[in-house]
């Protein structure tokens, strides 16, 4: 079975730009979160979706957004980039609620 | 507000030696309880999980978890570090039951010396 796939792994842009992501999870697997990590503050939380609903959200401004279609593939958006959103952005896939979540290879986002 | 802790950010062994990571969260009630390992430039890696079962968790590589309720602990052992082993390790909780949102310790960096 093939893993979480992240696209694309690495991205530039500029301050003021906005950026989208995508994950497609592992087959069959309905619920798909996201997460953030720098060296500053470690991994944290953004947003979980389950069913195309967005079940939990992490304390993230909200320039900071998500979705999931039907086929439970699932994109984030980041709008008016700063420069602290400068990170690796993972996301997280499972079967369901409380299941282990199983990551994908990240998408390394800089902002200059 | 809930929290995990990882007393260390770097730990350095020498191959051969005994491993040990340490992990504290604060609950009253148990939550569920998970190791990842981060490899460079890469995603994370499950390498075990407690979910109320055995308290003595066995995972992939070689590595084992005890969960302990009085001490709020659950410590990353393994007996003996290979060079591989070297990597970023994460505890992380899932308080929220209903849900699939995971709050994560620091990290650890585990250096392992020839």
């Amino acid at each position: 079975k093939a893993g979480v796939t992240q696209t694309p792994r690495y991205l530039i842009k500029t301050r003021g730009q906005q950026v989208t992501l995508s994950c497609s999870p592992i087959s069959g697997h309905r619920s798909v979160s996201w997460y953030q990590q720098t060296p500053g503050q470690g991994l944290q939380f953004l947003f979980e979706y389950f069913s195309e609903t967005q079940r939990n959200k992490g304390n993230f401004p909200g320039r900071f957004s998500g979705r999931q279609f039907s086929n439970s593939r699932s994109e984030m958006n980041v709008s008016t980039l700063e420069l602290g959103d400068s990170a690796l952005y993972l996301c997280a896939s499972s079967l369901g609620r409380s299941e282990t979540q199983y990551f994908g290879p990240g998408t390394r986002l800089l902002v200059l | 507000a809930q929290s995990v802790t990882q007393l260390g950010s770097h730990v350095s062994v020498s191959e051969g030696a005994l491993v040990l990571l340490r992990c504290n969260y604060s609950s009253s009630v148990p939550p569920y309880l998970f190791w990842y390992v981060q490899y460079p430039n890469q995603g994370l890696q499950l390498l075990l999980k407690y979910t109320s079962a055995a308290t003595l968790v066995k995972g992939i590589n070689g590595f084992e978890a005890e969960f302990k309720k009085s001490e709020t602990s659950f410590h990353l052992t393994k007996p003996s570090a290979h060079m591989s082993d070297a990597a970023e390790y994460f505890c992380a909780v899932n308080y929220n039951n209903a849900g699939n949102m995971l709050t994560f310790g620091g990290g650890t960096r585990l250096m392992v010396k020839p």
